[in-house]
């Protein structure tokens, strides 16, 4: 069955250093998303992505974030100065379109900035 | 904005039912979900309402009531594999595809 991937699963940074958190969506889907989870808490949407272009994006996604899909398979989320409160699970998640039913989620990536 | 809530946690015995509630204030309800997120891992697509009524999938069952902004996932023959927190999201139409997500319930299946 196909899934969504994501690499690395756990990332280490340093206050102030740029990351770049990689996802695989499934490969017929057209509608790319990230989410992520602080530790204990719920699910928060960040970005939403169709067509090369962002569709939605929520209060936390602010300038120091940014997404792109710089080839045909991979769909990526960078931020640029990290903080002490970016360390979370970072979601990545897919669906076929816009009004599908499900978005499959990836296994995570976990972000922990020192 | 949206609210969405669920009890935090919840304990039931292997074999037994139980139903997790989720009610939500959204303006331009598009779909509630279901998904199950075991401790360390992704959430997992459980069930899709929108219309009204109730959604049969194996032992898993999801009902909505739109007029009443509330559902429920139901669990049937309760297995220790169902220990997990089960999270209600909610799709407005008034924000495109993004779903807002309930903290979730944790649920504890003892023997």
């Amino acid at each position: 069955e196909p899934e969504v991937t994501q690499t690395p699963s756990h990332q280490v940074t340093q206050m102030g250093q740029e990351v770049i958190l990689r996802c695989v969506p499934i490969s017929n889907h057209l509608y790319f998303y990230w989410y992520r989870q602080i530790l204990g808490q719920k699910v928060e949407f960040l970005v939403s992505f169709y067509n090369n272009e962002i569709s939605e994006k929520s209060e936390i996604f602010d300038d120091q974030f940014s997404v792109e899909r710089p080839d045909g398979s991979n769909f990526t989320l960078k931020i640029r100065s990290t903080k002490l409160e970016d360390s979370a699970m970072y979601f990545c998640a897919s669906s076929e379109s816009g009004g599908t039913r499900e978005q499959y989620f990836g296994p995570g990536t976990r972000l922990t900035v020192t | 904005g949206q609210n969405i809530d669920q009890p935090t946690e919840m304990t039931a015995t292997e074999g037994a039912i139980v139903q997790i509630n989720c009610t939500y204030q959204t303006s331009g309800f598009n779909g509630l979900f279901w998904y199950q997120q075991h401790a360390g891992e992704a959430p997992t697509f459980l069930s899709y309402n929108v219309l009204d009524g109730l959604e049969e999938k194996g032992r898993f069952s999801s009902f909505l009531s739109r007029s009443k902004g509330y559902s429920y996932l139901l669990l049937k023959e309760l297995q220790m594999k169902d220990s997990a927190s089960y999270l209600c999201a909610v799709r407005d139409n008034n924000a495109g595809n993004m779903l807002t997500f309930g903290g979730g319930t944790r649920l504890m299946v003892k023997p």
